[in-house]
C-alpha cells in the first residue's frame, strides 16, 4: 500500500540556519503530495502541496519539489525563524485516503 | 469564520466508560475524518465519512464508533473496548476524496484515561 517515510527527528537548528526535512514515498499511480504543519497544542494546517511531477509547492518561505524519479518531496527553507518551531508532516493522497508520515519535530533556537 | 470545531479540548475518563468527542464544521464539506495521534507515530485514520448516513472504517477502527446524521457533524465515541484510548484526537474535513485531498483540521481533543 501507499506509504510515506520522513527523516526522524527531533531536529534542532539555530535561527537563520538552512532547513531540510527529507520525505520519500511509495505509491501506485500519481499521488498528490503535501506538507502539513502542527504548532504546539493545535491541529494540522496545510503548508504546501504539489499535484504532479516537477511541481514546486511554496508557502511562508518553505519549498518542496515533487520528484517522481526519486519519489521524494523534501521540505526546505533558506533561513528558519523561532516561530517555525513545530511538527511537520509529509503526506500523500493516492486513489483513496490521505497517508501521513510519522512527523518531524523541529525546534529553532534563538 | 468557517472552520472545524472540536470539543471538549481536554477530557478525562475512567476505565470502562464510553466518551463522545464532538466535531462540527461549517465549511459545507462532504467528507469528514477522525484521526488519532500518538507521539512518534504520526496520524492514524479511525473512521471517515464521504456523505451523510454513510461512513467507513479506517486503519484502527476497533473500539471506536461514529455517526453522520448531519453534514455538519461527525461525533466519535471511544468505547470501553478501546484498549489504549489515551491520545490526541483530530477531526478533519475535505471537499471530497475525489479531489486533491486537502484536509482542514480542528484543534484536537486530548483524551486521558485515568
Amino acid at each position: 500500500g501507499d506509504s510515506v517515510t520522513q527523516m526522524e527527528g527531533p531536529v534542532t537548528l539555530s535561527e537563520e540556519a538552512f532547513l531540510t526535512i527529507n520525505c520519500t514515498y511509495t505509491a501506485t499511480g500519481y499521488p498528490s503530495l503535501f506538507w502539513y504543519v502542527q504548532y504546539p497544542g493545535e491541529g494540522l494546517q496545510l503548508l504546501l502541496k504539489a499535484t504532479k511531477a516537477d511541481d514546486k509547492g511554496s508557502n511562508k518561505g518553505f519549498e518542496a519539489t515533487y520528484r517522481k524519479e526519486t519519489t521524494s518531496f523534501h521540505l526546505e527553507k533558506g533561513s528558519v525563524q523561532v516561530s517555525d518551531s513545530a511538527v511537520y508532516f509529509c503526506a500523500l493522497k493516492g486513489a483513496q485516503k490521505l497517508v501521513f508520515g510519522q512527523g518531524t519535530r523541529l525546534t529553532i533556537n534563538p | 469564520d468557517g472552520g472545524i470545531t472540536q470539543s471538549p479540548k481536554y477530557l478525562f475518563r475512567k476505565e470502562g466508560q464510553n466518551v463522545t468527542l464532538s466535531c462540527e464544521q461549517n465549511l459545507n464539506h462532504d467528507a469528514m475524518y477522525w484521526y488519532r495521534q500518538d507521539p512518534g507515530q504520526g496520524l492514524r485514520l479511525i473512521y471517515y465519512s464521504q456523505i451523510v448516513n454513510d461512513f467507513q472504517k479506517g486503519d484502527i477502527a476497533e473500539g471506536y464508533s461514529v455517526s453522520r446524521e448531519k453534514k455538519e457533524s461527525f461525533p466519535l465515541t471511544v468505547t470501553s473496548a478501546q484498549k489504549n484510548p489515551t491520545a490526541f484526537y483530530l477531526c478533519a474535513s475535505s471537499t471530497g476524496t475525489g479531489s486533491t485531498g486537502e484536509l482542514f483540521f480542528g484543534e484536537g481533543s486530548r483524551l486521558t484515561v485515568l
